[in-house]
């Protein structure tokens, strides 16, 4: 089993569509939290960090389940330039980071 | 601004050729990876390194790869012999150290083995 797994989708959405997104992670020690964005083989860049409280930064709210071991993204109102592939990471306590396979969206008019 | 310097962007070799990547983290930060990427697989975790010394390398296959950090500003990623299996985007990330914190990617050297 891997350490992060995603569905990995493709999803494809209609502009001004809802899209959530799911990852789990196996390592009940894990520390820290983040979704990554990455365009077409380039760099993963980060999307947002994940808080237990859960957090929103405009259109994406990011959710963390511990007991469930899972983390959410929910993408709200779609936009064409939203389309990327999306990147669960989880950092152990020794600074480890660990990424899932991520998940495509393609986001159409 | 600050970033993850990698070289060469792209590399095409023949089969048997030493490959060396090389990779200058962001200044000041202590921790760097590098990772595997495929067009089947996602990004793999090859190795890491904290304050130059090798915390976890056992996703990286230990009889042709090696991965050094000669300095703080220099982690190199080599290859030899290498195999057209090894054809992927290579990318080095560093980060300050900090468990939550972010990591810093460079733009990935495009390696194609023949």
């Amino acid at each position: 089993r891997k350490e992060v797994e995603q569905d990995p989708g493709p999803f494809n959405v209609p502009e001004g569509a809802t899209v959530a997104f799911n990852c789990t992670y196996s390592n009940s020690a894990s520390q820290s939290f983040f979704w990554y964005r990455q365009d077409c083989r380039k760099e993963p860049k980060l999307l947002m960090s994940v808080y237990s409280s859960g957090n929103e930064d405009g259109r994406f709210t990011a959710q963390l389940n511990r007991a469930s071991q899972y983390i959410s993204l929910l993408i709200r109102d779609s936009k064409l330039s939203d389309s990327a592939t999306y990147l669960c990471v989880v950092n152990t306590n020794a600074g480890k980071s660990t990424f899932g396979d991520g998940t495509t969206l393609t986001v159409k008019p | 601004d600050a970033r993850v310097t990698q070289t060469p962007r792209h590399k095409v070799t023949e089969m048997g050729q030493e490959v060396t990547m090389r990779c200058q983290p962001i200044l000041g930060h202590n921790t760097v990876f590098w990772y595997r990427q495929t067009m089947m697989q996602g990004l793999e975790l090859l190795a890491y390194f904290r304050n130059r010394a090798p915390l976890d390398d056992s996703g990286m296959p230990k009889d042709r790869f090696s991965a050094e950090m000669p300095d703080a500003t220099l982690a190199t990623l080599k290859i030899q012999p290498s195999e057209p299996r090894d054809s992927a985007v290579y990318f080095c990330a560093s980060g300050p150290g900090q468990v939550r914190e972010k990591l810093f990617f460079g733009s990935g050297t495009q390696l194609s083995v023949l």
